[in-house]
């Protein structure tokens, strides 16, 4: 298995785009899970999946954050409009029913200017 | 609700010596707890996980961690350290589908 694939791996944007994450989690994995690491909050859990239907969206910052997941191989995390304290590196992790550890994908590093 | 305080946020060892990292963790029902590992511009790498069984906990790498209920606490050690362990690593905790994350801790390797 390729493991857990984001794109892009970075991004630079303008304050007020809309910047789109996406993430294609390992076959046959039920939960998806979106983070953010900054240097200030370490690693905050966003919002996570199951089964493709969102569990738990309470560490979404505000309502210029949405996530989905339309499949169960894809996922998006999408900001808009994006501003300067976004940059961060978002992970997509991805973890089995059987209560394993997660894999975590090699993330995108934001970078909103 | 469950947290986990990671001792130090910096730990230097020399090459060779004993790699000890130290995590607390609470959690209101019995939880699993998991070490990962963070090399530059990657991704967390899971290192060793406990669920149940036994308490003391083989990874990847010579890492080892041991469950010690009554402490609370999932300690990582490796007997030597080599200029490779040179990371990040996080302490995890999750009683359910959730897992909280320990502030991390950067292990330098001194030759």
């Amino acid at each position: 298995d390729a493991g857990v694939i984001q794109s892009p791996r970075h991004e630079v944007t303008e304050m007020g785009q809309e910047v789109t994450l996406r993430c294609k989690p390992i076959s046959g994995h039920d939960y998806l899970f979106w983070y953010r690491q900054t240097m200030m909050r370490g690693l905050e859990l966003l919002i996570y999946f199951n089964n493709n239907v969102p569990i738990d969206d309470s560490g979404m910052p505000e309502d210029r954050f949405s996530a989905k997941m339309p499949n169960a191989s894809f996922s998006t995390l999408k900001i808009q409009p994006s501003e300067p304290r976004d940059s961060a590196v978002y992970f997509c992790a991805s973890r089995a029913q059987d209560g394993g550890g997660y894999t975590f994908g090699s993330g995108t590093r934001l970078t909103v200017v | 609700a469950q947290s986990v305080t990671q001792l130090g946020s910096h730990v230097s060892v020399s090459e060779g010596a004993l790699v000890l990292l130290r995590c607390n963790y609470s959690s209101s029902v019995p939880p699993y707890l998991f070490w990962y590992v963070q090399y530059p511009n990657q991704g967390l790498q899971l290192l060793l996980k406990y669920t149940t069984g036994a308490t003391l906990v083989k990874g990847i790498n010579g890492f080892e961690a041991e469950f010690k209920k009554s402490e609370t606490s999932f300690h990582l050690t490796k007997p030597s350290a080599h200029m490779s362990d040179a990371a990040e690593y996080f302490c995890a905790v999750s009683p359910g589908q959730k897992v909280t994350f320990g502030t991390g801790t950067k292990l330098q390797v001194i030759p």
